[in-house]
């Protein structure tokens, strides 16, 4: 079975520009959550979506946003790019959504820097 | 808000020895998720603890899961270089509209 594919692996933008990333879920998962990871705050909850509807939002500003198609693929918009937005962006599936405890597959993640 | 806590934030380990990373909640945690990223790569899933005072064993790392819920363990015995990376803690918090909640890391490396 295919794992969490994420595209691109690398992506080398400038502030104010505005990136768009995808996650292609393992098959079967309907649940796929996004998450920011910087050395100096972590693991970082975006969202979760679920049946194409957004289910649990992180505290990050309007300018991150999210959608999931029917085939469960999703993408993830950044508006606006600051510097600060520079970070490891990883996406993970699971079965269900992650309140009935279903554990997380990662994605490789998708490298942003922002210059 | 509510955060889940780890400590320690890094542990340099002898390689056979036996070493512990504490994971803490301000607030009851549905379940307690453990994960292990390797350097350069990415989390990979290892267990769920979801009963108060669970405990729950893969080869050499035991996983306590806390009488309150709120708090819980990795113990790993006889490290070996194949244990460097960084492990996660992720809690459920309920009282947070049921986000999943990591814990900051504990890095591990481990000396030959």
């Amino acid at each position: 079975k295919a794992g969490v594919t994420q595209t691109p692996r690398y992506l080398i933008k400038t502030r104010g520009q505005q990136v768009t990333l995808s996650c292609s879920p393992i098959s079967g998962h309907r649940s796929v959550s996004w998450y920011q990871q910087t050395p100096g705050q972590g693991l970082q909850f975006l969202f979760e979506y679920f049946s194409e509807t957004q289910r649990n939002k992180g505290n990050f500003p309007g300018r991150f946003s999210g959608r999931q198609f029917s085939n469960s693929r999703s993408e993830m918009n950044v508006s606006t790019l600051e510097l600060g937005d520079s970070a490891l962006y990883l996406c993970a599936s699971s079965l269900g959504r992650t309140e009935n405890n279903s554990p997380l597959h990662f994605g490789n993640g998708t490298r942003l820097t922002v210059t | 808000g509510q955060q889940v806590m780890q400590i320690p934030q890094y542990q340099h380990v002898q390689e056979g020895e036996d070493f512990t990373t504490y994971c803490n909640s301000s607030t009851t945690l549905s379940n307690i998720q453990w994960y292990k990223q390797r350097p350069g790569g990415h989390p990979v899933f290892l267990i769920q603890l979801v009963k108060s005072g669970e405990v729950k064993k893969q080869k050499r790392l035991t996983f306590q899961f806390g009488e309150a819920k709120k708090n819980s363990s990795l113990h790993i015995t006889a490290t070996q270089t194949t244990d460097v990376g960084t492990y996660f803690c992720a809690g459920l918090i309920k009282a947070a509209g049921n986000k999943l909640t990591f814990g900051g890391g504990t890095r591990v490396l481990v000396k030959p």
